[in-house]
């Protein structure tokens, strides 16, 4: 089972140009989400979904939006990317928002330069 | 807004000690979970304690819940390389807002 993969694993990215990256599962868990890790910052929730077809805000969504159109794909989108954007991002699932147990995919690092 | 600090930010010890980590709150967590992340790679749990002062236990690794559930801590026995990596609690808060609040993580570093 792959559990969750991202795409891409790493990418340079001029400011001001947009990007996706993707994210799917294969556990059909119905809740997703999208962290950002930064030094001395940990992990910072950006968006989540609860189930298909919903989102939410998280703790830094400025400059970021989601969708969630099925079970399996969570996309997180950057309209028009600045170097503060520059992380590593991870998304995660769990099997329902109120299953505390997430599991994580392998991660993007993003730099926007 | 609660908080998780863990303590300490850096270790790094010999293979063979043991060691002890902490995580630390003034707030009630109605359960807390352990993760550790190897370089280049997403999180794993390692362990979620639910009951104040319940204690777990997975191999070398001891987890520990406080009494009053604000704190937890995690002690590792004979340390070896394989136990390289970032250690993060998270907690989950009371009520219905299930949504994790993470320590900034323990970077631990085990010397052959």
């Amino acid at each position: 089972t792959a559990g969750i993969t991202q795409a891409p694993t790493s990418q340079i990215l001029a400011a001001g140009r947009s990007m996706t990256l993707r994210c799917t599962q294969d556990m059909r868990h119905n809740a997703m989400y999208w962290y950002r890790q930064d030094l001395g910052l940990g992990l910072r929730l950006i968006h989540y979904s609860n189930t298909a077809g919903t989102t939410g805000k998280g703790e830094v969504p400025d400059g970021y939006s989601v969708s969630r159109a099925n079970t399996d794909d969570f996309p997180l989108t950057l309209a028009s990317a600045v170097p503060s954007q520059t992380s590593v991002y991870f998304c995660a699932s769990s099997v329902s928002s109120t299953t505390d147990t997430q599991y994580f995919g392998p991660g993007t690092r993003l730099t926007v330069l | 807004t609660q908080l998780l600090e863990q303590s300490p930010q850096f270790l790094s010890i010999q293979e063979g000690e043991n060691l002890t980590v902490y995580c630390n709150s003034s707030s009630v967590f109605s359960s807390l979970q352990w993760y550790r992340q190897e370089p280049g790679e997403g999180p794993v749990l390692l362990v979620t304690v639910v009951t104040g002062g319940e204690v777990k236990k997975l191999k070398r690794l001891t987890f520990q819940f406080g009494d009053a559930r604000k704190d937890s801590s995690l002690h590792i026995t004979a340390a070896q390389p394989g136990d390289t990596g970032l250690y993060l609690c998270a907690g989950v808060p009371g009520g219905n807002n299930r949504k994790l609040i993470w320590g900034l993580g323990t970077s631990l570093a085990v010397n052959p």
